[in-house]
């Protein structure tokens, strides 16, 4: 299966843990976007990243949350000290950096629980 | 003024017949529009993608632009129950990789 891969798929986190998100982009895609969807809302952009480099990070939280995507290995979205207000589903999306429309495939996104 | 908008329905079409799916947006300079759809649970899977002015068919699913007026549609031909889900309209400002803007979505019922 050659799809955007995420893991964990559920994760349940006490107020005040650290929340770690892993996305494995597209084989041949090198652009990663996180996307956050809250109970009953739309879904809203975080972050866009290159290998080793963060290109938008307007729709990041300014604390608490932070994002890489290494040279080698998944992109990951850390949140620390979570609280409830984090609980959320998260999807990543990757396209690939050739053609005319950039189409954004998504994951099957992590669902955040903040006890 | 919401980015993008998006009728939130619920919107109830019998099976067989055509939907019609509208959003607008805000930012004249979108250059790129995207339909997915979502069902329940589920992470957005993409439809069709569009950015020149008229129409783009693939199978039932027909995508209609219109800059000037900053619209985009989403037609649904010979609607299946399976088609039943929430449709969400996204533009991006440019052509380049870029952020997506999201609507609130459609949410559309198929009626057997």
């Amino acid at each position: 299966n050659a799809g955007v891969m995420q893991n964990p798929r559920h994760l349940v986190r006490r107020r005040g843990q650290e929340a770690r998100l892993r996305c494995s982009p597209m084989k041949g895609h090198s652009h990663v976007y996180w996307y956050r969807q809250l109970p009953e809302e739309g879904l809203k952009f975080m972050v866009y990243l290159q290998k080793e480099n963060i290109i938008d990070e307007s729709g990041m939280p300014k604390e608490r949350f932070s994002a890489e995507f290494p040279k080698e290995g998944p992109s990951i979205l850390r949140i620390q000290q979570v609280v409830r207000g984090d609980s959320a589903a998260y999807f990543c999306a990757s396209s690939q950096i050739a053609g005319v429309i950039y189409e954004q495939f998504f994951g099957p996104g992590t669902r955040l629980t903040v006890l | 003024q919401k980015e993008v908008e998006q009728n939130s329905g619920p919107l109830s079409v019998p099976e067989g017949a055509i939907a019609s799916l509208n959003c607008t947006y805000s930012d004249r300079g979108s250059q790129s529009f995207f339909w997915y759809r979502q069902y329940s649970g589920k992470s957005p899977e993409l439809i069709m993608s569009i950015y020149s002015n008229g129409d783009k068919e693939d199978g039932r699913f027909t995508a209609q632009l219109n800059k000037a007026s900053q619209y985009v549609s989403l037609l649904i031909r010979d609607s299946q129950p399976s088609d039943s889900a929430t449709y969400l309209c996204a533009v991006t400002r440019e052509r380049g990789a870029q952020k997506l803007v999201f609507g609130q979505g459609t949410r559309l019922t198929i009626n057997p």
